[in-house]
């Protein structure tokens, strides 16, 4: 079980918008800083966002993240094949002393 | 541009000790804190703890009585040990950099190795 919760599954068609949510709590999120990632099976997980809503450099402004009290969104505009993937929402935990993740969201590209 | 890369073996006997090393090029170990992550199979991601030059340490509560991550500067790089291993610590092991205070891991990370726990 984790900490943050997060949909197990996501899907859209090429072009379109999704938008996967993450929620937690005072400890977590509505403290700290939300981060997403993208994980791809045999490559390193890949920093979306960071400090709530920041992109580094290189990530498209297709990306963009938001957060509210102990919630935040990750929005993937114009979506791509290349899209799909598993998503990771994390955010630093003031009661474990360390981050937290969500389950992961699958996002399928129809 | 910062690279990492785990390495160690990809089967463990149950009950013996899981050691793994992260090599850094690109960057020092010396500054930011260097931490270690795992994914079980089917589950999500888990913090396993950090380290810092300075001597701090950080362990998941979960796992710290039997976990040690220590800090090799010489060869640049750091490790992991985690003891008395069962089939619950089959996952794939990341290591990833933590560019600030109480943030999680940014853009740096390992591409993983995975580890399994045979009986």
């Amino acid at each position: 079980q984790s900490v943050l919760t997060q949909p197990p599954s996501a899907s859209e068609t090429p072009g379109q918008r999704v938008t996967i949510t993450c929620s937690g709590s005072s400890s977590n999120i509505g403290n700290n800083y939300i981060y997403w990632y993208k994980l791809v099976p045999g490559t390193a997980p890949k920093l979306l966002i960071y400090k709530n809503n920041q992109r580094p450099s290189g990530v498209p402004d297709r990306f963009s993240g938001s957060k509210s009290g102990t919630s935040a969104s990750l929005a993937i505009s114009g979506l791509r094949s290349e899209d799909e993937a598993d998503y990771y929402c994390a955010a630093w935990d003031d009661s474990l002393s360390g981050p937290v993740f969500g389950g992961g969201t699958k996002l399928t590209v129809l | 541009q910062v690279q990492l890369q785990e390495s160690g073996p990809g089967l463990v006997k149950a009950s013996e000790t899981l050691s793994l090393t992260c090599s850094v090029s690109g960057g020092s170990v010396t500054t930011y804190y260097w931490s270690w992550l795992r994914q079980s199979p089917g589950k999500g991601l888990e913090w396993i703890g950090h380290v810092h030059n300075s001597g701090s340490r950080s362990y998941n509560p979960s796992l710290k009585s039997r976990v040690t991550i220590s800090l090799d500067t010489s060869e640049n790089q750091f490790s992991l040990k985690l003891t008395s291993v069962t089939a619950a610590d089959t996952a794939m092991y990341y290591c990833a950099r933590i560019s600030g205070l109480r943030v999680p891991p940014g853009e740096y990370w390992g591409q993983g190795t995975l580890v399994t726990v045979s009986s």
